[in-house]
């Protein structure tokens, strides 16, 4: 039971323009979610997060947005640059609970230059 | 403030071989998890320690186990290696404040052969 999920493998874009990168998640109790951005050969980077309380989060280029009631969350990165490249995963946890986190599959991003 | 470190960065094993991998989270954090990242499952929960005690884990088998030190300093080992525990196999850190994010160490890729 997967119960984060990024349907979408890969995404490719402009430099310049927008990416949006989607998550879907299924457990309710999950209160909250990051972002990680992650090369080849190295470990996942902490980028961006979101409580549950919130329904948006921006920090520079990058705005994370929840929609609790689709269970949904987007991360954008405006303007788009080529050293964004990479490998991005969603992760969601219950903060009550423990400090594990759910990971997506992830998606790869590819920023055309 | 030095980030995780794991050591070793890499290693080579046989079926049946044991393995211990080692992980130093930033300094002031006590919470340190495990993740296992292969292609097709992407990262996977293995275990959290807490003041040297196992807070979670995750569905693996009883041959990956772990501790931690009174320093905050985990390993990980794996016994009785088995083709499929190829993968890389992540560190992350934390404070122990709730909604607060995780930090991951560069990773030990193990190759069983």
């Amino acid at each position: 039971d997967q119960q984060v999920k990024q349907n979408s493998p890969s995404l490719s874009v402009q430099e310049g323009r927008i990416s949006i990168l989607n998550c879907d998640y299924t457990n309710s109790m999950f209160d909250y979610f990051l972002w990680y951005k992650k090369y080849p050969a190295e470990g996942p980077t902490f980028l961006i997060s979101i409580s549950s309380i919130k329904d948006k989060n921006e920090d520079g280029r990058f705005t994370v947005f929840l929609n609790k009631s689709a269970k949904h969350l987007s991360l954008h990165i405006v303007p788009s640059q080529p050293g964004d490249s990479a490998v991005y995963f969603c992760a969601a946890t219950n903060t009550g609970a423990n400090s594990k986190l759910t990971f997506g599959k992830g998606i790869t991003l590819s920023v055309r230059p | 403030k030095a980030g995780v470190t794991q050591t070793p960065r890499y290693l080579i094993k046989t079926r049946g071989q044991q393995v211990t991998l080692s992980c130093s989270p930033i300094s002031g954090h006590r919470s340190v998890s495990w993740y296992q990242q292969t292609p097709g499952q992407g990262l996977q929960f293995l275990f959290e320690y807490f003041s040297e005690t196992q807070r979670n884990k995750g569905n693996f088998p009883g041959r990956f186990s772990g501790r931690q030190f009174s320093n905050s300093r985990s390993e990980m080992n794996v016994s009785t290696l088995e083709l499929g525990d190829s993968a890389l196999y992540l560190c992350a850190s934390s404070l122990e404040v709730a909604g607060g994010p995780a930090f991951f160490g560069p990773g030990t890729r193990l190759t069983v052969l």
